[in-house]
């Protein structure tokens, strides 16, 4: 079964609005990782958050993490157009990914211009 | 450029036919994936490689074999035993930085 689970699977926001987006995973991890998928192409990296690590900022990303509820958010502050993509979270095991990530099943962001 | 490249983009096959589908990275990346999507499907698992000469199964192997014959390539077939094979598939490699670098996908269509 899929590790990581993501919340709400769909999100439409207006442009200039925050969207948040949560993942939680079921069991220890080394890492987590947000992705983004525009439709019909690839994934993109967008951060990586250890297991020892709270918070982490990137541009307009800020991703936390709460190993004590097994949970990560995914904040997008000031949406543009070019956000609306599909977004996922992957777990990294104790090999810290070496072996594979485990993806949840997305949430689908629509930005309304 | 650096990156990884998938080929065909779109791929048809007919039932019973074995299909290969390419992956190739410039990246100096040791570890190499397959990963399969399936429509609002997240990604899974299928095959993996961490070194040249050497993979191992992912979460849904059956039906798929792969070889690592070159650090840069990572072919995948999908054999006549894989029941569902419609679906988007990905490659992706990484580094030592642990996230992964993905390619443009191949959707292959069962006719």
């Amino acid at each position: 079964s899929q590790q990581g689970e993501e919340d709400p699977q769909a999100l439409s926001i207006q442009e200039g609005e925050n969207a948040t987006m949560n993942c939680s995973y079921k069991t220890s991890i080394n890492n987590l990782q947000w992705y983004r998928q525009n439709s019909g192409r690839g994934l993109v990296h967008l951060i990586l958050i250890r297991s020892n690590e709270r918070e982490k900022h990137s541009g307009r990303l800020r991703v936390t993490l709460d190993t004590s509820k097994k949970s990560s958010s995914l904040l997008i502050t000031a949406s543009r157009a070019a956000d609306t993509a599909s977004y996922f979270c992957a777990t990294a095991y104790s090999g810290g990914g070496a072996d594979g990530l485990t993806f949840g099943k997305g949430t689908h962001l629509i930005i309304q211009p | 450029d650096g990156g990884i490249t998938q080929s065909p983009k779109y791929l048809f096959r007919k039932e019973g036919q074995n299909v290969t589908l390419s992956c190739e990275q410039n990246l100096n990346h040791d570890a190499m994936y397959w990963y399969r999507q399936d429509p609002g499907q997240g990604l899974r698992l299928i095959y993996y490689s961490q070194i040249v000469n050497d993979f191992q199964k992912g979460d849904i192997a059956e039906g798929y074999s792969v070889s690592r014959e070159k650090k840069e390539s990572f072919p995948l077939t999908v054999t006549s035993a894989q029941k569902n094979p419609t679906a988007f598939y990905l490659c992706a490699s990484s580094d030592q930085r642990a996230w992964q670098f993905f390619g443009p996908g191949t959707r292959l269509t069962v006719l």
